[in-house]
């Protein structure tokens, strides 16, 4: 499976854009990049998922390089519910491989 | 529409002992994970399964552990003669189609947390 890359952690304030980055070098031109979260003593939660184009929903913004070698997560208004692991993934086979993730701290 | 319901949420169990770990998909979904995740770690895939069918069982220990998902009931994930190290977090998930192409998306359960005295 091919691996990502995330920080370990990062803080943001409330009410600001968080930007959480990912590399995937090893990207193939099948390889779907997913983002999940996982709250505090939670399973964890579907975000966004795309191939090549930038995607929108209500959650968040998925921004993909040109070479789709990295990828942006983008919450546009973080709020302290927002505090959670952030996990970027690549799924090619039929299963999602969950990498360490990025701890996200929200600051009130 | 319900989601993906895993019981027991806790369990303890002691050296040598059997721990069963039931899942029910959310209806209409015939695609089941299992998962685990040791404290502080993130989670590791064990078993992907397809109504009565182990499509994928690559993350799971070689022994002491099986999973089912029979045609009618829940899935279970089996731990015979547990260990200390089995002390982990199962994360059950579901998905009505194969993951691929434009779908991708898992629903995953609360967790059944498993602790060996």
């Amino acid at each position: 499976d091919a691996k990502t890359t995330q920080p370990n952690s990062m803080e943001s304030n409330e009410e600001e854009p968080v930007h959480l980055p990912c590399n995937h070098s090893t990207i193939s031109g099948t390889d779907y990049i997913h983002w999940y979260r996982q709250l505090p003593s939670q399973g964890p939660e579907y975000v966004i998922h795309g191939l090549t184009s930038n995607v929108n929903n209500r959650m968040a913004s998925l921004a993909i390089a040109e070479d789709r070698k990295s990828s942006t997560l983008i919450l546009h208004r973080a709020t302290l519910r927002d505090a959670a692991v952030y996990y970027c993934i690549l799924q090619g086979a039929q299963k999602l491989v969950f990498g360490q993730g990025t701890r996200l701290t929200i600051n009130p | 529409n319900a989601g993906v319901m895993q019981n027991p949420r806790h369990l303890v169990r002691r050296r040598g002992q059997e721990a069963r770990l039931r899942c029910s998909p959310m209806k209409g979904h015939s695609h089941v994970y299992w998962y685990r995740q040791l404290p502080e770690e993130g989670l590791k895939f064990m078993v992907y399964l397809q109504k009565e069918n182990i499509i994928d069982e690559s993350g799971m220990p070689k022994e002491r552990f099986s999973a089912e998902f029979p045609k009618e009931g829940p899935s279970i994930l089996r731990i015979q003669q547990v260990v200390r190290g089995d002390s982990a977090a199962y994360f059950c998930a579901s998905s009505p189609r194969v993951l691929g192409t434009s779908t991708g998306e898992l629903f995953f359960g609360e967790g059944s947390r498993l602790t060996v005295l």
